[in-house]
């Protein structure tokens, strides 16, 4: 069983607040980490898919790093909107290829 | 464009009865995967097909769940003698070929399918 944990599990931050959170996964059998962004009442959308260790990667005012070595991905708002407001999901791929998903951070942020 | 579309958005049983969700992928995806979001839970992976081919069921439970993705019509989940225990919002992905693996292809959900068994 892979264990993807994802903390906190949710955060209230005021607008223009910079905020992060925390996504760990298991070090081995490493071949891809995602973040989603998924909005009530709608689908998950894709933020990023990420596969070398130190990646970077950025869109507007969100961010993700990751390190492969040790196992944990952060995601980075800056400036957060109430637009934001969502559950961000990681999702770990392995050697099985299948997507495995934490249960998510949800982020409420108050105008 | 039509993004993935599934079918229907709310289903309602009477325990006993059977469930059969139908999912679309997006135009040009030929993978189809399946995801099952339990009440204050996360989505939980159930299985990822291919067309007429079952790449990954790991997910799937052993019984009366079954998955399919012919090579006509949509991906089809199929549910048997349903329980209030399959109660849950059921998520189909879909996500392109790739040449390497699938592993880092990204995929684009549909808007779910939410069962409800009485």
């Amino acid at each position: 069983i892979l264990n993807v944990e994802q903390s906190p599990q949710s955060l209230h931050v005021q607008e223009g607040d910079s905020t992060n959170f925390t996504c760990s996964f298991p070090s081995s059998n490493f071949y891809a980490l995602h973040w989603y962004r998924w909005e009530t009442a709608k689908s998950p959308e894709a933020l990023f898919v990420m596969t070398l260790n130190g990646d970077e990667k950025k869109k507007g005012r969100i961010s993700a790093t990751l390190n492969t070595k040790e196992g944990y991905s952060y995601l980075y708002i800056k400036g957060s909107q109430p637009e934001d407001s969502a559950t961000y999901l990681c999702a770990f791929t392995g050697s099985a290829r299948q997507l495995t998903f934490g249960s998510g951070t949800q982020l409420t942020v108050l105008p | 464009n039509a993004g993935v579309m599934q079918n229907p958005r709310h289903l309602v049983r009477r325990r006993g009865q059977e469930a059969r969700l139908r999912c679309s992928p997006m135009k040009g995806h030929s993978h189809v995967y399946w995801y099952r979001q339990l009440p204050e839970e996360g989505l939980k992976f159930m299985v990822y097909l291919q067309k007429e081919n079952i790449i990954d069921e790991s997910g799937m439970p052993k019984e009366r769940f079954s998955a399919e993705f012919p090579k006509e019509g949509p991906s089809i989940l199929r549910i048997q003698q349903v329980v209030r225990g399959d109660s849950a919002a059921y998520f189909c992905a879909s996500s392109p070929p790739n040449q390497l693996s699938s592993g880092a292809n990204v995929l684009t959900f549909g808007a779910g399918s939410r069962l409800t068994v009485l």
